[in-house]
């Protein structure tokens, strides 16, 4: 069974940096896409990132590009973003998947919290 | 960009009924469409892509059905575990694979 564990969410002060992590188990993490899904409170869900097979190719929603990166090590079946200068609004539950542009199996997210 | 949107907003709907959800796109998005569930705490489970393929293990009383711009998800008799929010998302004009703004089905 696939199983992906989000880590990495906290605080942040505006303008401040976080990482986030998202561990795999249960899968040959190397074969697949994956995508970045965030929720702000009472809000819908916000696709926000996705990165190809082996990482050849990376894709931003408009609203992070140029502040997110996202990558992976598959050495340790792990999938990162590095969120910088980050908002307020960027405030929400982030999400991983597995496969993109379908997200097929989900984590149950981190909180991240951007206030001063 | 291409804009989902869902209604209703919120669905009453009693145990064993059926509830019929909406999802429209601004412009064709083909059959590229998912469909998504989402309870407090929990991951967010992948229902329907394709429009109308049931993902692996989704009981069939789910499914989904429209092409272009006009989509639906039933559920054909309302289980308590089945009481969620409800996301549509498509994929055609990717990235951004953009989601509706979700419906919630509550207990009526």
């Amino acid at each position: 069974e696939v199983q992906l564990v989000e880590s990495g969410g906290g605080l942040a002060q505006p303008g401040g940096s976080l990482r986030l992590s998202c561990a795999a188990s249960g899968v040959t993490f190397s074969n697949h896409a994956m995508t970045w899904v965030r929720q702000a409170p009472g809000k819908g869900l916000e696709w926000v990132s996705a990165i190809s097979d082996h990482g050849r190719s990376t894709y931003y929603s408009d609203s992070v590009k140029g502040r997110f990166t996202i990558s992976r090590d598959d050495s340790k079946n792990t999938l990162y973003l590095q969120m910088n200068s980050l908002r307020v609004e960027d405030t929400a539950v982030y999400y991983c998947s597995q496969d993109s542009p379908i997200c097929t199996v989900w984590g149950q997210g981190t909180l991240v919290t951007v206030s001063s | 960009e291409i804009v989902m949107t869902q209604s209703p907003a919120t669905l009453s709907v009693s145990p064993g009924a059926r509830a019929t959800l909406f999802c429209r796109a601004s412009q064709s998005v083909s059959s590229d469409l998912a469909w998504y569930q989402l309870k407090p705490g929990q991951a967010p489970r992948l229902l329907i892509y394709g429009a109308s393929t049931r993902a692996t293990g989704i009981p069939a009383r789910f499914s989904g059905s429209g092409s272009g711009t006009e989509f639906t998800l039933t559920i054909s008799s309302l289980q308590s575990e089945d009481f969620a929010v409800y996301y549509c998302q498509q994929y055609n004009h990717w990235p951004p694979g953009t989601f509706g703004g979700g419906t919630k089905v509550e207990i009526k």
